[in-house]
């Protein structure tokens, strides 16, 4: 079955600190993944995607994510936190299903960033 | 600029009452998703649609009902038989180059 799974609930980091959130998926075919970010009562931004390629993969806001098919993880790092980085991070891997496509999410993870 | 929007951004609700969510979107999407999100429990699927006229039943369809007039318009409507409707809602809309959804910036619905 596919799915996505996010380990950590919560994490919390002093700022200026580096961070990886955790990220490991199950599918069966070639992984579209990504990576989300929302604020408290804001809709989901999108941070980065893989499709293909070089398995490093840079986004915006500082955030890079590595793929690593042998491990079927796809982390998301920042090598310096900042205060405004504090949100909810999700997951997650776009599939085929019955002839629809749509993207599966992992639970997220809540960041706190303590000054 | 092209985007998606959901309206309104706080509702309520009455017990037994229906209630409709819009969302509309000018990115020339086919695909949209309605999502709905709890604390703690991450985003669970609605019901989505690839096409005009055509939807499918997500994972927690049961009390929600949608419609797909317009390409660019995919209402839910959250009905009495919702027993316990009161969550944030997320829409959400994609192309077919499989390069993620597009989301609005959801409803927060309250029963009162």
């Amino acid at each position: 079955a596919q799915s996505v799974t996010q380990p950590d609930i919560h994490i919390t980091v002093s700022e200026g600190a580096s961070l990886e959130l955790r990220c490991n998926y199950s599918y069966g075919a070639t992984p579209y993944l990504f990576w989300y970010v929302q604020s408290p009562g804001q809709g989901l931004q999108l941070l980065l995607k893989y499709f293909s390629g070089d398995t490093l993969v840079q986004g915006i806001k500082g955030f890079e994510a590595e793929f690593k098919r042998s491990q079927s993880s796809f982390n998301l790092r920042k090598p310096s936190v900042h205060w405004s980085d504090a949100a909810e991070y999700f997951c997650a891997v776009w599939v085929l299903s019955g002839g629809y496509n749509k993207l599966i999410f992992g639970a997220g993870t809540r960041l706190a960033v303590h000054p | 600029d092209g985007g998606i929007t959901q309206s309104p951004k706080y509702l309520f609700r009455k017990e037994g009452q229906n209630v409709t969510l819009s969302c509309e979107q000018n990115l020339n999407h086919d695909a949209m998703y309605w999502y709905r999100q709890d604390p703690g429990q991450g985003l669970r699927l609605i019901y989505y649609s690839q096409i005009v006229n055509d939807f499918q039943k997500g994972d927690i369809a049961e009390g929600y009902s949608v419609s797909r007039e317009k390409k660019e318009s995919f209402p839910l409507t959250v009905t009495s038989a919702q027993k316990n409707p009161t969550a944030f809602y997320l829409c959400a809309s994609a192309s077919r180059d499989k390069s993620g959804y597009t989301f609005g910036s959801g409803t927060r619905l309250t029963v009162v």
